[in-house]
């Protein structure tokens, strides 16, 4: 069974552009989460969708992020315009239950 | 709010000695409570969980955890250390009320075992 992917594993983007990370969670998992780690503290949680509905987006820091889930598969995070606090490594998790989630690698987002 | 505290960055020990990664938690009620894993460009893998029933929680490649209910503790041991087990470890809760299901995290802990 392929585990959760994420694209691109690392972007180098400059303040004032745009970026977009893309998340494949588990084939068959409704449950979908978005996380960020920012300079080496906590993981932080961001969003959860069930299928292609937003469940709870109590962490989204401000509306220059925007996330989907289009058909309650791949989702994307986009960021627009980015600053430069938000540079860190976020990650997709997917899960079937109400226990287990399982974390993709990441996308390490620089944002010079 | 819910907090999850990890009080040591980094934690050493020697092979084949008894490691423990701390983490107490702040939340109201009895949470649930989880270990992950982190090896260097790796995702976050689940290590294992506390629902409910016994204190002592078993779980993957040889780690076990302790609910302490009265100390508000999880902490993570392992009776032999592996130069494997080098890698970071993150505690999470999630309230056991209500519908929300994310993960609150600590800060992470850096375990290095020396050969």
């Amino acid at each position: 069974e392929a585990g959760v992917t994420q694209f691109p594993s690392h972007s180098v983007i400059e303040k004032g552009q745009t970026v977009t990370l893309r998340c494949d969670p588990i084939s068959g998992h409704d449950n979908l989460y978005w996380y960020r780690r920012v300079m080496g503290k906590e993981i932080k949680f961001l969003l959860h969708f069930v299928k292609e509905s937003k469940q709870d987006e109590s962490g989204m820091p401000n509306n220059r992020f925007l996330a989907e889930r289009t058909g309650g598969t791949y989702s994307t995070l986009k960021v627009q315009p980015a600053e430069l606090e938000d540079s860190g490594v976020y990650f997709c998790a997917s899960s079937q239950d109400r226990w287990e989630q399982y974390f993709g690698p990441g996308t390490r987002l620089t944002v010079t | 709010a819910q907090s999850v505290a990890q009080p040591e960055d980094q934690v050493n020990v020697a092979e084949g000695n008894p490691l423990t990664v701390k983490c107490t938690y702040s939340v109201s009620g009895n949470p649930y409570l989880f270990w992950y894993v982190q090896y260097p460009n790796r995702g976050l893998q689940f290590l294992l969980k506390y629902i409910t029933g016994d204190n002592l929680v078993k779980g993957s490649y040889g780690f076990e955890a302790e609910f302490n209910k009265s100390q508000t503790s999880f902490h993570l041991k392992k009776p032999s250390a592996l130069v494997s087990d080098s890698a970071l470890y993150f505690c999470a809760v999630r309230p056991r009320s209500g519908s929300a299901r994310q993960l609150t995290f600590g800060s992470g802990t850096q375990l290095t075992v020396l050969p």
